[in-house]
């Protein structure tokens, strides 16, 4: 079955070493591959997205996440963490590659900078 | 609007009864989406909006759950007969054309709590 995995409940981090948060997903055909964050008490919002081209994908917020296909792997990275990082990520697969909009999302990964 | 809006942002309901959830997409979005999050859980998919197209209802879980959107803006997500099970945040979304080349921008959410 399609499926996305985000290994870790949650990831400690102190303010200024660099930060992973990690997604993987089952193998089928060419997926798309999305971030999503949801600060406390605010809406999801949008992170960054993978269609095509270079693997290393940047997006808002210092962000950054690298489309690793031998290790069916979407991982999200930053060089250095901010306190004001701290909120829930979540990776989301689009599995028909263009054939259909539904996102399957993980069930999360709560990130926590400590100052 | 500004953003996506979603009302009521809490509803409390007995057992049994029926529910309606609203949602006011960003003007111009021609796509819609109806997501569910439930505690410890990612997003599951309900339900997808574009434009004038069927929709696609592959997410409903049950024949309880149904969706429309009048006149391709509003849509209200209803919940016939609901049972604890139903208990979740359900969250609404709207995009230009659907996620995968536009951001999805999503609402705070209708925190529905069935006792």
């Amino acid at each position: 079955a399609q499926s996305v995995a985000q290994p870790e409940d949650q990831v400690n981090v102190a303010e200024g070493n660099p930060l992973t948060v990690k997604c993987t997903y089952s193998v089928s055909g060419n997926p798309y591959l999305f971030w999503y964050v949801q600060y406390p008490n605010r809406g999801l919002q949008f992170l960054l997205k993978y269609i095509t081209g270079d693997n290393l994908v940047k997006g808002s917020y210092g962000f950054e996440a690298e489309f690793n296909k031998s290790q069916t792997s979407f991982h999200l990275k930053k060089p250095s963490a901010l306190v004001s990082d701290s909120a829930l990520y979540f990776c989301a697969v689009n599995f028909g590659g263009g054939a259909t909009n539904k996102l399957i999302f993980g069930t999360g990964t709560l990130l926590a900078v400590q100052p | 609007g500004a953003g996506v809006s979603q009302s009521p942002s809490n509803k409390v309901t007995e057992k049994g009864k029926d529910v309606e959830l609203r949602c006011d997409p960003i003007s111009g979005h021609t796509a819609l989406y109806w997501y569910r999050q439930s505690l410890g859980q990612g997003l599951e998919f309900l339900i997808y909006f574009q434009g004038n197209s069927a929709p696609d209802k592959s997410g409903l879980p049950s024949d309880r759950f149904s969706a429309e959107r009048t006149g391709g803006s509003v849509s209200t997500l209803t919940i016939q007969r609901t049972q604890q099970e139903d208990s979740a945040v359900y969250l609404c979304a709207s995009s230009l054309g659907g996620h995968l080349n536009t951001e999805a921008f999503f609402g705070q959410g209708t925190r529905l709590t069935v006792v």
